[in-house]
């Protein structure tokens, strides 16, 4: 099992560019979120879903959207990048019984 | 609201020197929490859970109801220790499986 994985690793916008942000995984898990990690902040759920076709927003949603239309993939949308939304983005994977698993992480810088 | 605090951003000790991570929770039912760490250029992963009671990599960690603490504790810390630990708190009753992270610690462990 290749668990969560996330593409790209690195990543560098200008203000205004859109882009989408991978993240499958092979484990046949309902429930997926999104969280970014900001330096002395920890992470924050972005958004999540409980199974295909169901998203809902987390703690900080504003600029992003995602749409689940497989159990396997749960992409993120950046429409309009900002300088605030350079960060860490991390997708997880659960299955209501263990742990959360994450995937590897996205690093993102708008400029 | 659900809030899950850790102090320290930086643990420092040196090899052999008792660790202590705090953290704090404030939830009004019956949370699960749990410690992931994060070692340089890996993915986060989960240390703990309070429901589980066990002993990972030698750290401990007690959930205290009435001081609503979740601390982790090693007794004697190794270099390959030094991570970033989070402390996350689920909402027990929750069918969502969301994390609530805290602002995180690096824990620094020198020779």
């Amino acid at each position: 099992n290749a668990g969560v994985t996330q593409t790209p690793k690195f990543r560098i916008l200008k203000i205004g560019q859109s882009m989408t942000l991978q993240c499958t995984q092979d484990m046949n898990h309902n429930y997926m979120y999104w969280y970014r990690q900001d330096p002395g902040m920890g992470l924050k759920l972005i958004y999540y879903s409980v199974g295909a076709g169901i998203t809902d927003k987390g703690e900080v949603p504003n600029g992003y959207n995602v749409s689940r239309s497989t159990t396997e993939d749960f992409p993120l949308r950046l429409e309009l990048a900002a300088p605030s939304q350079t960060s860490v983005y991390f997708c997880a994977s659960f299955d209501r019984v263990n742990e959360q698993f994450f995937g590897p992480g996205t690093r993102l810088t708008v400029l | 609201a659900q809030r899950v605090t850790q102090p320290e951003k930086l643990l420092s000790v040196f090899k052999g020197a008792p660790v202590e991570l705090k953290c704090n929770y404030s939830y009004s039912g019956s949370p699960e929490l749990f410690w992931y760490v994060q070692y340089s250029r890996q993915r986060l992963q989960l240390l703990l859970r309070h429901i589980s009671r066990e002993s990972i990599k030698g750290f401990t960690a007690d959930l205290n109801k009435g001081e609503t603490s979740f601390h982790l504790k090693k007794p004697f810390a190794q270099e390959e220790d030094s991570a970033m630990y989070y402390c996350a708190l689920s909402e027990g009753s929750s069918n969502t499986g969301k994390l609530i992270f805290g602002q995180g610690t690096t824990l620094q462990v020198k020779p």
